[in-house]
Order: C-alpha cells, then sequence, then structure tokens
C-alpha cells in the first residue's frame, strides 16, 4: 500500500536555528509532492510543491524542499526559523496513477523565542 | 473572496443519527475532496470528485457517503454515525487535480459522536 512517513512527530528548535524534516514515501513511480502548513487555528494552506524540473523547490516564507527521486524523499528545509514558524507540517503525496492524495502524520514544529 | 465554507463548524450527535456537512466553494474549481484529521494520523482522504457526477473513494470511505450534482457544492454525508468517526474534517477544492492545481481547505468541521 501507498503511504507517507514523516520522520519527526514534534520538533523543537530555537529562533534562527535550522529546519529539516523529513518526508518519505513508500511507492516508486510518477509523484506530485507538496508541504502543507497548519498554523494554530488556521486552515492548511501550501507551502510549497514539486511536480516536475528542478528538484529544489523554494516556497512561501523562505521554505524549500528537495526531491531526491532514487530516496523516495521530499524534505523540507529552513535556514533560520522564527518563532512564527511554529505550526504543524504536513508532507503530501499524490501518485499519478490516481488523484488521491496522501498525508504523512504531521510534524508538530515549536520555535522558542 | 475566494473560498470553500463548511457547515456545521462544530456538531455533537449521538451514534445513528444521519448528519451532513456541507462544503462549497464559489471559485468554479472542478476538483473537490474530503479528509479526516486524527491525531498521529494525519490527514486521510474520504471521497474525491474530478467534476459534476464524479466522484471516487479515497483512503478510508467506509461510513462516509457524498454527492456532487453541483460544481460548488460537496456535502459529506455519515448515514449512520458512530464514535469511531468523531474527528475534524476539512473540505478541499482545487482548479484541477495534481500538483497543477493547488488545494485550497475550508476551516474544518470538528464532529463528536456520543
Amino acid at each position: 500500500a501507498q503511504s507517507v512517513s514523516q520522520h519527526n512527530h514534534h520538533v523543537i528548535l530555537s529562533e534562527a536555528a535550522s529546519l529539516e524534516l523529513g518526508c518519505n514515501y513508500s511507492y516508486g513511480g510518477t509523484v506530485n509532492l507538496f508541504w502543507y502548513v497548519q498554523y494554530p487555528g488556521q486552515h492548511l494552506q501550501l507551502l510549497l510543491k514539486y511536480f516536475s524540473g528542478d528538484p529544489l523547490v523554494k516556497g512561501i516564507k523562505g521554505f524549500e524542499a528537495e526531491f531526491i527521486k532514487s530516496k523516495f524523499s521530499f524534505n523540507l528545509r529552513k535556514p533560520s526559523v522564527q518563532w512564527s514558524d511554529t505550526a504543524e507540517y504536513f508532507c503530501a503525496v499524490e501518485w499519478s496513477n490516481d488523484y488521491k492524495l496522501s498525508f504523512g502524520a504531521g510534524t508538530t514544529v515549536t520555535v522558542r523565542a | 473572496e475566494a473560498q470553500v465554507t463548511q457547515n456545521p463548524r462544530y456538531l455533537i450527535t449521538v451514534t445513528g443519527k444521519k448528519l451532513t456537512v456541507t462544503c462549497s466553494q464559489n471559485m468554479n474549481h472542478e476538483y473537490m475532496s474530503w479528509y479526516r484529521q486524527d491525531p498521529g494520523l494525519g490527514l486521510r482522504q474520504i471521497y474525491y470528485s474530478m467534476n459534476v457526477e464524479v466522484t471516487d473513494k479515497g483512503d478510508v470511505p467506509e461510513g462516509y457517503k457524498v454527492s456532487r450534482k453541483e460544481k460548488r457544492n460537496f456535502p459529506l454525508i455519515l448515514e449512520s454515525p458512530s464514535p469511531n468517526q468523531t474527528s475534524l474534517y476539512f473540505c478541499a477544492s482545487s482548479s484541477l487535480a495534481g500538483a497543477f492545481g493547488t488545494q485550497y481547505f475550508g476551516p474544518g468541521t470538528r464532529l463528536l459522536v456520543l
């Protein structure tokens, strides 16, 4: 079965620290990849997405993610976090043979001022 | 304002009492979907719809029904709710499926089934 794994359930950082969140998916083939963020009390919103081309994708708010096909990974990074980055982050994968979107369990990121 | 709306936002019900959660979008999107969010499990797709009168099962469709009679509306129906359907539900829409369309999420409906 297709699945998406996020390695960390909860990450706690200080401001200005670097952030990297891992995401792996279980199945090969062509995929579309997403990172979503859910700030406290708000809707999910798209941070960035990849479907083809340059495997290094830049998103909003200084986030980027790198698609490594050989490792079935799509890790999210931010070089210097801010208190306002406190949120829950979800990786999502859509396999091109259907239009179902599968999410990882999410990683809660807490940034201490 | 472009948005996805859901009603109700909060609902407490009892086992077996049929309920409907409405979802509406004003962006003329073709693709709509429903998710449930549970702690430690992330979001799981319940049903999705590529267009009017076209619906397909997601990963966890059991106990749910949907319909897509109009482009803007995609109601989620629980014919006989059970306590394991207590969850936070999100509706989403996008102009296209896949990475070509960005999904817009509604505010969520928190359901408690007693």
